[in-house]
């Protein structure tokens, strides 16, 4: 069974420019995280899907970011414009159901310069 | 407060020592607790999650105490392969999951 997949694993962009970060979460698991760990700091949420629904995307920092499951399949984090602070390693995870295992991404790592 | 403390090391201990770690969370109301490893540039793997009477998994012991809010988890015999850094994980009964900042590990040939 494949895992979480995440695109890419890492970018490089100027301050104003966009960034998409892709996530393929595992198969049938119908929730769907995003969490950022930004440099010595802990995880933290950012936003949860149900399918193709947004949860709660309190975790967001602004309105810089926006988050899409299409179909309820893949999800999608696009930041535009990007700002320095954005700087860090976006995970996607997924689960099964809401309070068992949750299985982790290998994490975009973003730069923001 | 922070919703969920760790001491983030690093704890730097000789191959086949015990060790320790405690981790604290500030929601009483919290309902399911997992410890994570983390190795240096991957993600986040479940290594236990963590049951009120306590569990056991190989070299490797969780407790959780839920009168003083906190949970631990004991390496025995720790091996060089056992560095990384472990996530204290707490579930509060819903979809949020609430991370600690991790502890260090490094075991020393």
């Amino acid at each position: 069974e494949a895992g979480v997949t995440q695109f890419p694993s890492h970018s490089v962009i100027e301050k104003g420019q966009t960034v998409t970060l892709r996530c393929d979460p595992i198969s049938g698991h119908d929730n769907l995280y995003w969490y950022r760990r930004v440099m010595g700091k802990e995880i933290k949420f950012l936003l949860h899907f149900v399918k193709e629904s947004k949860q709660d995307e309190s975790g967001m920092p602004n309105n810089r970011f926006l988050a899409e499951r299409t179909g309820g399949t893949y999800s999608t984090l696009k930041v535009q414009p990007a700002e320095l602070e954005d700087s860090g390693v976006y995970f996607c995870a997924s689960s099964r159901d809401i309070t068992g295992e949750l299985f982790f991404g290998e994490g975009s790592r973003l730069t923001v310069l | 407060r922070k919703e969920v403390e760790q001491d983030p090391g690093p704890f730097n201990v000789p191959e086949g020592a015990t060790v320790a770690f405690n981790c604290t969370y500030s929601n009483s109301a919290s309902q399911s607790f997992f410890w994570y490893r983390q190795d240096c540039r991957k993600e986040p793997k479940l290594l236990m999650s963590v049951y009120s009477s306590g569990n056991e998994d190989g070299r490797f012991t969780a407790q959780l105490n839920r009168a003083s809010q906190y949970i631990s988890l004991l390496i025995r015999d720790s091996k060089l392969s056992d560095s990384a850094t472990y996530l204290c994980v707490v579930n509060e009964g819903t979809y949020k999951y609430i991370f600690g900042t991790g502890t260090r590990l490094k075991v020393l040939a």
